[in-house]
C-alpha cells in the first residue's frame, strides 16, 4: 500500500454535471500528480500541483481544475462533464527534492461514470 | 507533443516462458519508469531508468533503457502467474513536468 487514498471511489453523473474527487497524499510527500485513465489505456497527465501551485499542465481544458491544500492533499474539479470525461481518476504524490522525487506513488482511484 | 508508444498491446503465455515488452519515445527523456496494473488495481512503481544504456535487474526482470534515450524494455524471464497484469512505460522529457505513459502491454499467464 503507497499510503495515498482517493474519495469517493465511484461516482454516476449526468452530462453537463459538476464533480470533485478528492485525494489525500503518502505522508512527507509534497506534490500530486492527477492522471485520467480511460479503459484499456495508460495514464494520461492531466496537472500537477507543488507548493498549492500548478506545476505542469497536460492537454486537458480548462474546465479540469484543482487545489493542492497546506496539508498535501488535492482536489481535482471537473466542470461541465462530458460523456468522454467517464473514465479512472488517479492520484498520485511523490517527494520532489528527495531522492526518488520522479517515483509517483498511486491511490487506487475514483471511477467516474458520466450518463 | 511527445508520445510513447509500447509493443506488444497484449501477450499470452505459458508459465515458465519468458516475455518482453518494449517502448518507443518520439523524443529523448531525461528517464523512464516502469510501473505495474494489476486487474482491478493500480499502477504500481517498478523501477527509474537514468542513464544512457542501464540495465537493471529486480529478480527476473530485466530492465534496459536505450542508449540514446528514447527506448526501452522490460524482460520477464520464467513467469509466473503472479506476473499477471499490464506493464506501462512512462517517460519525462528534460525539463517537462509531464510523466508520459505508454498504452501498456497486457501480460496473461497461462498455469
Amino acid at each position: 500500500e503507497t499510503g495515498v487514498t482517493q474519495s469517493p471511489t465511484h461516482l454516476i453523473k449526468t452530462r453537463g454535471q459538476q464533480v470533485t474527487l478528492r485525494c489525500s497524499s503518502q505522508s512527507g510527500h509534497n506534490t500530486v500528480s492527477w492522471y485520467q485513465q480511460a479503459l484499456g489505456q495508460g495514464p494520461q497527465f492531466i496537472f500537477q500541483y507543488y507548493r498549492e501551485e500548478e506545476n505542469g499542465r497536460g492537454n486537458f481544458p480548462p474546465r479540469f481544475s484543482g487545489l493542492q491544500f497546506p496539508n498535501y492533499s488535492s482536489e481535482l474539479n471537473v466542470n461541465a462533464l462530458e460523456l468522454d470525461d467517464s473514465a479512472l481518476y488517479l492520484c498520485a504524490s511523490s517527494l520532489v527534492g528527495g531522492p526518488s522525487s520522479d517515483t509517483q506513488y498511486f491511490g487506487p482511484g475514483t471511477r467516474l461514470t458520466v450518463l | 507533443g511527445q508520445q510513447v508508444m509500447q509493443i506488444p498491446q497484449y501477450q499470452h503465455v505459458q508459465e515458465g516462458e519468458d516475455f518482453t515488452t518494449y517502448c518507443n519515445s518520439s523524443t529523448t527523456l531525461s528517464n523512464i519508469q516502469w510501473y505495474k496494473q494489476r486487474p482491478g488495481g493500480h499502477p504500481v512503481f517498478l523501477i527509474q531508468l537514468v542513464k544512457s544504456g542501464e540495465v537493471k535487474k529486480q529478480k527476473r526482470l530485466t530492465f534496459q533503457f536505450g542508449e540514446a534515450k528514447k527506448n526501452s524494455s522490460l524482460h520477464i524471464t520464467a513467469t509466473q502467474t503472479t506476473d499477471v497484469g499490464t506493464y506501462f512505460c512512462a517517460g519525462r522529457e528534460t525539463g517537462r513536468r509531464a510523466l508520459t505513459f505508454g498504452s501498456g502491454t497486457r501480460l496473461q499467464v497461462q498455469p
